[in-house]
């Protein structure tokens, strides 16, 4: 079937804009998480949803970054006023939610955010 | 706190070598998880493994294995007869046993297999 996938796959934007990154999760998994990869380094964790909530934001940086998954599918992560320090990759990844334990989290491609 | 550590940074073999990653863990908990995903050139994430902390058997899944030892705390694996295709950097991740929990990764191992 079909795996997670973002939108865009890549974002060049000035500082100080306004953008959007998209993830459209596996078909049914209601869990779903930001991560963002900077150069050379592992994911960091950003966010989770479960369902439409978002049940851990401990990740996110600072107030210029926010997520919404109004659907319970489709999320969209913002950043408000850019800086060059946000340039990385941004990734999201999904998993079913079949009891209390953790499940798999499968990855999308990532979008690649670059602030000049 | 949680924390992975994957001490080589580049490993360089040539095809048919066989080649073990490392990945040391630090966690307080007693149930945790642990994951090995592969990062090749085109970025995406591959999920190769997951296991649990009660599950202390060695896995084989084809080139592949993986050696579990709660008492080194440590989760290697091991390629057996490398392929050029399997250049790319692999990442090793802990997590909580609790479902919605972050994945901690450790910083990957970039992985070149020359022909």
């Amino acid at each position: 079937g079909a795996g997670v996938s973002q939108t865009p796959s890549n974002k060049v934007t000035e500082k100080g804009k306004y953008v959007e990154l998209r993830c459209d999760p596996i078909s049914g998994h209601t869990a779903l998480y930001w991560y963002r990869q900077s150069l050379g380094q592992g994911p960091e964790f950003l966010i989770y949803f479960q369902g439409t909530g978002a049940a851990d934001d401990s990740g996110l940086p600072n107030d210029r970054f926010f997520a919404v998954r109004p659907e319970g599918s489709v999320s969209t992560l913002k950043i408000q006023r850019t800086e060059r320090g946000d340039s990385a990759v941004y990734l999201c990844a999904s998993s079913h939610q079949t009891g209390v334990n953790t499940d798999t989290q499968y990855f999308g491609p990532g979008t690649r955010l670059t602030v000049l | 706190a949680q924390k992975v550590t994957q001490a080589q940074t580049e490993i360089s073999v040539v095809e048919k070598e066989d080649v073990t990653l490392d990945c040391v863990y630090e966690t307080r908990d007693t149930t945790y998880y642990l994951f090995w995903y592969k990062q090749p050139p085109s970025g995406e994430l591959v999920f190769l493994i997951r296991r649990n902390s009660f599950d202390e058997q060695n896995e084989i899944s084809g080139r592949y294995s993986w050696n579990f030892q709660k008492s080194t705390s440590s989760f290697n694996f091991t390629i057996t007869a490398s392929q050029v295709v399997d250049s790319a950097v692999y990442f090793c991740a802990l997590s909580e046993s609790w479902a919605g929990t972050a994945l901690i990764f450790g910083k990957g191992t970039t992985l070149s297999v020359s022909s």
